[in-house]
């Protein structure tokens, strides 16, 4: 089945540094891609999504380029916030009937 | 728009109890899943429901149930509850056809 692998958390990083997080995916077919947010005591939020290859996704900041040749997924930001400490998820999605796969998501703590 | 809702926030069982939450999908969605999300961990797919009936099922025991109402609002109910059964339970709902699921705050649940 449809799995994912992002980089061992926590990550730790001082305010305006630039972020990467790594994930590759393993799916049948040709996934949406999908990174989650989950702000402490929340439930999730979605940051961004692909739906196809070099597809760009982007939203407050954060970017991540849907790449079907290395099957990858990672989210960058140029410049962290404080306010961006959280934890992330990765997730393909096969169809609109499938579920959602989550890893066990990255913890990022920015401190000023 | 109201987003995903679901209730209660928070819950306290007992060994042995039986417990039911619930979840109301955002306007325009019919199809309702729902997540288990124990400390630390991703969350980890339980079931969904389309059309009042179990589409798919993750790896969990039967004693995990739940249920879809005509107005696509859904329950979890969960009986004979153990402390390995605290966690967190995300509903998540989607539109028809789409790709990608909006998710509610969810409801945590410990079990004493």
């Amino acid at each position: 089945g449809d799995s994912v692998t992002q980089m061992e958390g926590p990550v730790t990083l001082s305010e305006e540094a630039f972020l990467t997080i790594n994930c590759t995916y393993t799916a049948t077919g040709y996934p949406s891609l999908f990174w989650y947010v989950q702000y402490p005591g929340e439930g999730l939020q979605l940051l961004l999504k692909a739906t196809k290859a070099d597809d760009k996704g982007s939203n407050k900041g954060f970017e991540a380029t849907y790449r079907k040749e290395t099957t990858s997924f990672h989210l960058e930001k140029g410049s962290v916030q404080v306010s961006d400490s959280a934890v992330y998820f990765c997730a393909p999605l096969n169809s609109g009937n499938t579920p959602l796969v989550f890893g066990k998501g990255t913890r990022l703590s920015v401190i000023a | 728009d109201a987003g995903v809702t679901q209730s209660p926030t928070h819950l306290i069982k007992t060994r042995g109890q039986q417990v039911t939450l619930r979840c109301s999908p955002k306007s325009g969605h019919d199809t309702v899943s729902w997540y288990q999300q124990a400390l630390g961990q991703g969350p980890q797919f339980i079931f969904q429901y389309y059309e009042e009936e179990e589409r798919q099922r993750g790896n969990f025991p039967d004693r995990f149930s739940g249920h879809q109402f005509p107005n696509y609002s859904s329950e979890l109910n969960v009986n004979a509850l153990l402390l390995g059964d605290s966690a967190l339970y995300l509903c998540a709902s989607s539109p028809p056809g789409a790709r990608g699921y909006t998710f509610g705050s969810g409801t945590r649940l410990t079990v004493v």
